[in-house]
């Protein structure tokens, strides 16, 4: 069965940076697209970006760019997303999910906290 | 950007009760417009593709409707398993995006 599985909760400075990985299995990773979400508690849902698997292709929401850099490895099944330059704004629950035409699967969500 | 506007932002009703969301768009969409459900604590879960289409194993209670600028989604008889907050999101064009949401409750 189709399965993401994003790592555990981060605690970071502002100014810092981190990386935030979707481990996938069940599915054709290498052929596949992940898009990115950013989730306030209590607020909407933000798309952040997608990533072609298959040629480590981009696309990102203009608010993201700078922000946000996605990559993927392919021999892991994995997809990362980096976040620079962490303010308080950043912090947020992000989720990963399969894009086929739309989102059948997402990761369990990640809180990312930024504070000092 | 395309704005999603939802309505309402609250609902409150009793079991059994038929339920309408709806989600306005700031432009039309082409019917590209998806429903989520999402309980507290969790990930969005998919229930409706491209304004119509129920995604697999999601109860047939739940259906959509709708063209253009304007969508519904429609819950038949609402279930007490049905508590939670529905966001539509448009996938017409970059970025995609989604309403602010409708947190629905028990009467």
């Amino acid at each position: 069965q189709v399965k993401l599985q994003q790592s555990g909760a981060e605690l970071v400075k502002p100014g810092a940076s981190v990386k935030l990985s979707c481990k996938t299995s069940g599915y054709t990773f290498s052929t596949s697209y992940m898009s990115w979400f950013k989730q306030i508690p209590g607020q909407s849902i933000e798309w952040i970006g997608m990533i072609y698997a298959g040629d480590g292709g981009t696309g990102y929401n203009q608010k993201f760019k700078g922000k946000a850099t996605l990559t993927v490895d392919t021999s892991s099944s994995t997809a990362y997303m980096d976040l620079s330059s962490l303010t308080t704004e950043d912090s947020a629950v992000y989720f990963c999910a399969r894009e086929q035409l739309y989102f059948d699967y997402w990761g369990q969500g990640v809180m990312v906290t930024v504070s000092s | 950007d395309i704005q999603m506007t939802q309505s309402p932002s609250f609902l409150s009703a009793s079991v059994g009760e038929r339920v309408t969301l709806s989600c306005r768009a700031s432009q039309n969409i082409n019917k590209y417009l998806d429903w989520y459900q999402q309980k507290l604590g969790e990930a969005p879960k998919l229930l409706i593709y491209n304004t119509n289409n129920l995604h697999t194993g999601i109860p047939s209670r739940f259906s959509g409707s709708g063209s253009g600028t304007d969508y519904t989604l429609t819950i038949s008889s609402l279930q007490p398993e049905d508590v939670a907050t529905y966001f539509c999101l448009q996938r017409n064009s970059w970025p995609y995006t989604f309403g602010a949401g409708t947190k629905l409750e028990l009467k």
